[in-house]
């Protein structure tokens, strides 16, 4: 059984620019979500993706967006990098909408 | 307000030495309460889910019960390998946006347990 799994693990971007993350959920998950972990804080709920719709956003701006593919993975798009966008960025994926996750171990974004 | 708020911010004990943490939770309609240990640079690791008050889990070393306003991780004779950032989400009716009742995290709480 493949866990889930996101790329790439760290990158480093500067102010405007846009960044793609990608990520593959475990193997039988047809939900996957995305949350931004600031330093020294919990996860946030970005959005949800069940049968490649939206499925549910946070208190996220419109330049953070999202796809699900037919194969359930899954990726991250934002637009306008803003400094504050630094953080660690996880993808988990699940069956449905509970709230057991499995969470990959994220791409860790750095905005200069 | 916060919704969840996990106590304290960081514990260090002694290997052996039982503690609890806490999580409370001001949210209505809970649907589930769920912990996660997360190691650092690291995703978070799903452990249990509580659902309705005095329900309890165990795990090896670990013990999570629920009431109606919080929950509480308790560690029993703690080893190094327990170090971690344990993590308490709720989802609740109360939570939904769209069709999702997505989870919301405490900041969690830093355990060290020194040899």
């Amino acid at each position: 059984e493949t866990g889930v799994t996101q790329s790439p693990t760290h990158l480093i971007k500067t102010r405007g620019q846009q960044v793609t993350l990608r990520c593959s959920s475990q193997s039988g998950h047809n939900t996957v979500s995305w949350y931004q972990q600031a330093l020294g804080q919990g996860p946030q709920f970005i959005f949800q993706y069940y049968r490649e719709e939206e499925n549910g956003r946070g208190n996220f701006p419109p330049r953070f967006s999202g796809l699900q593919f037919p194969n359930y993975s899954s990726e991250l798009n934002v637009n306008a990098l803003e400094l504050d966008d630094s953080a660690l960025y996880l993808c988990a994926s699940s069956w449905g909408r509970t709230g057991e996750l499995f969470f990959g171990e994220g791409s860790r974004l750095t905005v200069l | 307000e916060d919704q969840v708020t996990q106590s304290p911010e960081a514990l260090r004990l002694q290997e052996g030495e039982s503690s609890s943490l806490n999580c409370s939770y001001t949210v209505s309609g809970l649907r589930g309460l769920f912990w996660y240990r997360q190691d650092p640079g690291k995703g978070p690791e799903f452990l249990f889910t509580l659902y309705s008050a005095g329900e309890e889990k165990e795990k090896e070393r670990l013990k999570a019960t629920l009431t109606k306003k919080e929950s509480f991780l308790h560690i029993t004779a703690p080893k190094p390998e327990d170090s971690a950032t344990y993590l308490c989400a709720v989802q609740a009716s109360g939570l939904t946006q769209g069709g999702s009742e997505k989870l919301v995290f405490g900041k969690g709480t830093k355990l060290t347990v020194n040899p």
